[in-house]
């Protein structure tokens, strides 16, 4: 089945640590999408990437870092310097021509 | 840059009556889509609807329509035959396209609970 699967589902962290959330797509999709969703603030952008080797930071983008070395996976890592790093993180993709993101199951991260 | 509103941070039905959930939204655009998203408690965001803003004619999907009204920038969503299986959060999305790619404006979502 095709579909964009993230790991691990519930993620623990140490202050100071850095730590990276998995996301990996088998639809072909040429764009990625890392949002982040906090209780009562919906879905913000961290980074997309429209191409492998090429991404861009969102709105949220400080604190956090990303690569796209393959078309079928996009890494978040969320670094140290990100002040408050506890939330659920949702990664997405898209067809270029497709304005329809699919989304893939989430990762909550806590930090202890 | 988009803004995307929703009114209601808090709406109940009763199963099988009707429900509209409120959503406006701010652009200079002329090109975009609107989206309506249902993430029930699993977390799983599902796309429940979507309209492309230079078609006047309104999307329906099965039990799940829309009342998009461009020139007052509002894009509401009408549930009707309300299921337990509705009850989740549902946001209003915005996307364009700007600076070579394509990105997508949430609002801060509707909580939706249906009433046995």
């Amino acid at each position: 089945d095709g579909g964009i699967t993230q790991s691990p589902k519930y993620l623990f962290r140490k202050e100071g640590q850095n730590v990276t959330l998995s996301c990996e797509q088998n639809l072909n999709h040429d764009a990625m999408y890392w949002y982040r969703q906090d209780p009562g603030q919906g879905l913000r952008l961290i980074y997309y990437s429209q191409i492998v080797n090429d991404f861009q930071k969102g709105d949220i983008a400080e604190g956090y870092s990303v690569s796209r070395e393959k078309k079928e996976s996009f890494p978040l890592t969320v670094t140290s310097a990100q002040k408050n790093p506890t939330a659920f993180y949702l990664c997405a993709s898209s067809i270029g021509s497709s304005n329809e993101q699919f989304f893939g199951p989430g990762t909550r991260l806590t930090v202890l | 840059a988009q803004t995307v509103t929703q009114s209601q941070p808090e709406m109940s039905v009763q199963e099988a009556e009707t429900v509209t959930l409120s959503c406006t939204y701010d652009t200079s655009e002329s090109n975009y889509y609107l989206f309506w998203y249902k993430q029930p408690p699993s977390r799983q965001m599902i796309l429940v609807i979507r309209q492309e803003a230079y078609k006047q004619q309104n999307a329906t999907e099965n039990r799940f329509s829309v009342n998009f009204q461009k020139a007052a920038k509002s894009f509401s969503l009408k549930i009707s035959d309300s299921q337990l299986g509705d009850t989740a959060m549902y946001f209003c999305a915005f996307g364009s396209w700007g600076a070579g790619s394509y990105q997508l404006t949430f609002g801060k979502g509707t909580k939706l609970s249906v009433i046995p």
